[in-house]
């Protein structure tokens, strides 16, 4: 079954540094999105992205965050001076149609950034 | 503002108990509402879901019914086993042809006990 891969799926990284977060979705997928989950909170949408652009984005992204698909089948989140609040599981989700035709997201395993 | 509720864990049971976990939401309109599992490693699986009042969604024993009436989509299943032993989300996500993302509950951790 195809699955979204994502590396690192543990990451530290000292305060104020720039990290990268890598997904490779599906590759017949269109749409692609970010959630994040701080410990013991709720799994939060970030960002979605389609056609190379960004197509809808909450309040937490803000200017440090960016993403981006250099080569057709990374997807990558930066978060250009991480700060300790940045510290939570990051997933990468991917779906073949845009979210109001398509209710089977694929999630991947998520990437644990911790920021000391 | 959408949101989702769920109880809270770590919700702790034997083998082949009967689980409930409870899940209430709060949306405008009429939301597509989903459960999601996590295994130990792994990433967020669709369980189950449901898009209309009186829908039941249903898989590998699990169930839900989608309740206008008292807002809720709370998840069961008979006979509980160790592998179902994960962290649990519940989820919406408004219907139609809104804006809306999937909004998340907090999530609740089964351990199911030999």
């Amino acid at each position: 079954e195809p699955e979204v891969t994502q590396t690192p799926s543990h990451q530290v990284t000292q305060m104020g540094q720039e990290v990268i977060l890598r997904c490779v979705p599906i590759s017949n997928h269109l749409y692609f999105y970010w959630y994040r989950q701080i410990l013991g909170q709720k799994v939060e949408f970030l960002v979605s992205f389609y056609n190379n652009e960004i197509s809808e984005k909450s309040e937490i992204f803000d200017d440090q965050f960016s993403v981006e698909r250099p080569d057709g089948s990374n997807f990558t989140l930066k978060i250009r001076s991480t700060k300790l609040e940045d510290s939570a599981m990051y997933f990468c989700a991917s779906s073949s149609q845009d979210r109001g035709k398509n209710y089977g997201y694929t999630f991947g395993s998520g990437t644990r950034l911790t920021v000391v | 503002g959408n949101s989702v509720t769920q109880m809270e864990g770590p919700v702790t049971l034997s083998e082949e108990a009967f689980l409930t976990i409870n899940c209430t939401y709060t949306a405008t309109g009429y939301p597509s509402l989903f459960w999601y599992v996590q295994y130990p490693g792994e990433g967020l699986q669709l369980l189950l879901k449901a898009t209309k009042a009186d829908d039941k969604g249903s898989n590998k024993g699990f169930e839900a019914t989608y309740r206008k009436e008292t807002t809720s989509f709370h998840l069961e299943k008979g006979s509980v086993q160790v592998s179902d032993s994960a962290v649990y989300f519940c989820a919406l996500r408004e219907g139609g042809g809104s804006q809306g993302n999937l909004i998340f509950g907090k999530g609740t951790k089964l351990s199911v006990k030999p």
